[in-house]
This record gives structure tokens, sequence and C-alpha cells, in this order.
């Protein structure tokens, strides 16, 4: 079961491109890296999934090193409203594997 | 708005008591997940069905049961109510049965108030 770490918190202003980054170093080979986005009082939105190198799609980027004990998500240019709570999720298969964990507390200053 | 629909939006109730939380999944899902969110817990994985068969069992209390039903929607039964029990109930659905790849779709939750 592979166990991820984020930091609890991050700040961040306007306009500046964020990068949160999971450790997750007991990956099994057949995981796969996904982030929600969560925001106070409402369930947790999917944002982004990826394997091994480099995912895009029209709101983030995720970043994954050769060794995949760790990966990035980048958002670029955030505003007020991508203040929320991100989890990174990492498992194979069964939905016992995945845990949200606590995740971390974006918060976006004007 | 995800597709999935939960209800009752509220639910306050008394220690003891037994509740259901209703899931309709998004159409065509067939898998309908439960998660329980409380303050210093976070989100806690119940239970997964797929196609009306249980798939995966998470931190679920034995006083707590669920089934997904022929439509595929779903109902989270909540016995013997406890304070504790107090928190946002989450019913996600999903293409397949798939945890690690599919996306979830969660829906707008269940506050439960115990008294």
């Amino acid at each position: 079961l592979a166990k991820t770490t984020q930091p609890i918190s991050m700040d961040s202003y306007e306009g500046q491109e964020v990068n949160i980054t999971c450790s997750h170093n007991n990956i099994a080979t057949n995981d796969y890296i996904t982030w929600y986005q969560q925001f106070p009082s409402q369930g947790p939105r999917f944002i982004i999934q990826g394997y091994k190198t480099k995912v895009t799609n029209e709101v983030a980027s995720l970043f994954i090193p050769a060794d995949r004990k760790s990966s990035t998500l980048s958002l670029p240019r955030v505003s007020l409203s991508d203040t929320a709570v991100y989890y990174c999720l990492v498992g194979a298969g069964s939905a016992r594997q995945l845990t949200f964990g606590s995740g971390t507390q974006l918060t976006v200053l004007p | 708005d995800s597709g999935v629909t939960q209800t009752p939006k509220h639910l306050i109730t008394a220690t003891g008591q037994r509740v259901t939380l209703r899931c309709s999944p998004r159409s065509g899902d067939l898998s309908v997940y439960w998660y329980q969110q409380s303050l210093d817990q976070g989100l806690q994985f119940l239970i997964q069905y797929y196609n009306g068969e249980e798939r995966a069992k998470g931190n679920i209390l034995e006083r707590f049961s669920a089934q997904q039903f022929p439509d595929l929607h779903s109902e989270l039964n909540l016995s013997s109510l406890e304070l504790g029990d107090s928190a946002l109930y989450f019913c996600a659905s999903s293409p397949r049965g798939t945890a690690s790849t599919d996306t979830q779709y969660f829906g707008p939750g269940t506050r439960l108030t115990v008294l």
C-alpha cells in the first residue's frame, strides 16, 4: 500500500504558478497517481492522472520523474478560486488502497 | 455538477437512531463508492459497489451497511448512531470498477448531525 506525503499547507499569490509535490517512495509498478481538488463542504473533483513522465490537461500539469517516487502537480497562474485542498492518491486496482490522506491546503492570496 | 445526486442534503437525528442515505450515480457509471469525512479523520473510504456487487471494503463499521440496487442507485444505512458518526458522507461513481484508474465523480454529500 503506497503511502503518500504532501505538505500540509501552501500559500501563493494570484497569477503565480503553484507546484505541489507528493512523495510516494514505495509506489508499486502498476500504481497510478491521481490528484483531486476539494472545496469546503463539497465533494472532491478529479484534476489529473498520470503514470510516468508528464501529463497536461486544460487545468494542470503532472510531472512524474523516472523513479516515480514523487510527483508534482503544477497549477499555472492560480486565482483566488483555486484556494482548496489538493489530494494526491497512489494505487492500482482496489479502492481499498486509495487513501486521500490530509491533502495540501492551498491558499491563494490577492 | 458532477451528475451524482445524493439525498438528503442535511440530516439531523438522535443517538441510537437509524438513517438511510441515498446516492444516484452518473448515467452509465457502474461503480459507486461511499466516503465519510469528519474534521478529525479526513476523507475515509467506506465501501465500493460495482454493478450490484460489493467490490471493496474500507473502514466501514459493522453498524453501517450499504447496497447497490439493480438500477445502480445505492443506499448507505447507518444504525445505532453515535455522536462520532456526525460527518459529511460522500458518494462517488465511476464508469468501471477499477478505482485507481477510473475518475471518481463525487456527489454534493449528505451532512449528518447526530445529537
